[in-house]
């Protein structure tokens, strides 16, 4: 079973801080993507990374996606409380069907003013 | 674009009762997802329907959960007999090709 390790689990940052959190797994993705969920809301795609190595920017937002495809790292400049939200990651399996993503269980992030 | 729609948004049950959920996706969009979302877990995929076939059902519980895609629109999730355990927000998501989806607000089914 293919699983995605995301850390920290809770994150708790005042305006202004820099953060970086985390996708592990010991396997190998074709692709992965970034998405953020607000409370009573479905997840929104924010990125997809396909390369081993790829850096994908998204405002104050960068994207890493590993040598070995097996993991990835959001990091996040300057955080604002418009950033709080769940971020999750997820991974689609080399040769899996379209559906088979596989989600972590996310990093929940909140940014006080 | 309007995106994807989803009701009931709550829906609270006894268990042993049936509920079921609505999903309209985007115009278009031939791949249609359900996912149920326990908290403080990452969304799971239950079933993808092509258009109105079955492409991945290997997740739902089949005993109690039941989905269908008759035109290859509009798709209907069912769960009978509830369990305390479906407690969960359960996701409608769409998409074109494989490049990303783009999910509903959820429906958040609470069984007592």
């Amino acid at each position: 079973t293919q699983l995605l390790e995301q850390s920290p689990q809770f994150l708790s940052i005042q305006e202004g801080e820099n953060l970086t959190v985390y996708c592990n797994s010991s396997s190998v993705f074709s692709s992965l993507q970034w998405y953020r969920q607000e409370p009573g809301e479905g997840p929104v795609l924010l990125v997809t990374v396909v390369t081993g190595g790829e850096v994908k920017k998204l405002k104050r937002l960068t994207f890493q996606f590993g040598d070995a495809r097996k993991d990835s790292s959001l990091h996040i400049t300057a955080a604002q409380p418009g950033d709080t939200g769940l971020y999750l990651c997820a991974g689609r399996a080399p040769g899996g069907s379209q559906g088979n993503l596989i989600f972590g269980k996310g990093t929940k992030l909140s940014v006080k003013p | 674009e309007a995106g994807v729609a989803q009701s009931p948004r709550y829906k609270i049950i006894e268990k042993r009762q049936s509920v079921a959920f609505w999903c309209n996706p985007i115009s278009g969009h031939a791949t249609l997802y359900w996912y149920q979302q326990i908290l403080g877990q990452g969304p799971k995929l239950l079933i993808q329907f092509q258009n109105n076939g079955v492409v991945d059902d290997s997740q739902l519980p089949k005993d109690r959960f039941s989905a269908e895609r008759l035109k290859g629109v509009d798709s209907t999730l069912k769960i009978q007999p509830a369990k305390l355990e479906d407690s969960a927000v359960y996701l409608c998501a769409s998409s074109r090709n494989t490049a990303g989806y783009t999910f509903g607000s959820g429906t958040r089914l609470t069984v007592v």
